[in-house]
């Protein structure tokens, strides 16, 4: 069974500061994927990675296949990007997800 | 494109009674998920449909059931509800093409059900 680390567990920041969301998994994967999730619970899909880094606007996500290891960077963080960000990983061969625990981003004005 | 949509949103039921939640997929895709997620546990998968037949299943009790129609659209369905399955029920659906070696695509999710039991 793949065990999903996030890290840190709660994260406060101001308005423009360069944040840094890790993930790291136990077993290997054919993808990893990183989702936002607002109060009322809706799920959002950012980025879905197999390999390198994805880049989307103020969003970074990179992957590191031999360390286990993705993070999700922010730029210029916004209080709108306050939100939780959950990664999620794939098995070989479907897309039966295993979750991590989910880090909530609070980022004051 | 209209996105994943989830019916109800919102639904209370008393211990013992059964429940079905639907969920319609992005038009075009095949395969649809189900997840639960609650404050103690967080997301956990429940079940995968493609083509009307279940591809995995997930670690909960056999109350927990699920079917695909031949348009995509999937319902699931939980028996004898009991207090611990208050929760958020999220299905999301991608593309997976091909069913033999099915592919990672992106996961599209819906709003959610949102299920108290009292």
């Amino acid at each position: 069974k793949n065990e999903v680390e996030q890290s840190p567990q709660n994260l406060t920041a101001q308005e423009g500061e360069f944040i840094t969301i890790n993930c790291s998994y136990s077993v290997g994967i054919s993808a990893l994927h990183w989702l936002q999730q607002h109060p009322g619970g809706g799920i959002v899909s950012l980025f879905m990675l197999s390999s390198g880094k994805k880049k989307h606007g103020r969003l970074i996500a990179t992957i590191n296949i031999q360390e286990k290891h993705s993070s999700l960077h922010i730029t210029a963080s916004h209080p709108r990007d306050s939100a939780v960000y959950i990664c999620a990983v794939s098995p070989g061969a479907n897309s039966k997800l295993t979750f991590g625990k989910g880090i909530t981003l609070s980022v004051r004005p | 494109k209209a996105g994943v949509t989830q019916t109800p949103r919102y639904l209370i039921k008393t211990r013992g009674q059964q429940v079905t939640l639907s969920c319609s997929p992005i038009s075009g895709h095949r395969s649809v998920s189900w997840y639960q997620q609650t404050p103690g546990q967080g997301l956990q998968f429940l079940f995968e449909y493609f083509s009307e037949t279940q591809r995995n299943k997930g670690n909960f009790p056999g109350r927990f059931s699920g079917r695909q129609f031949s348009n995509s659209r999937s319902e699931m369905n939980v028996s004898t509800l009991e207090l611990g399955d208050s929760a958020l029920y999220l299905c999301a659906s991608s593309l997976s093409l091909n069913q033999r070696r099915p592919k990672n695509t992106e996961a599209f999710f819906g709003q959610g059900t949102r299920l108290t039991v009292v």
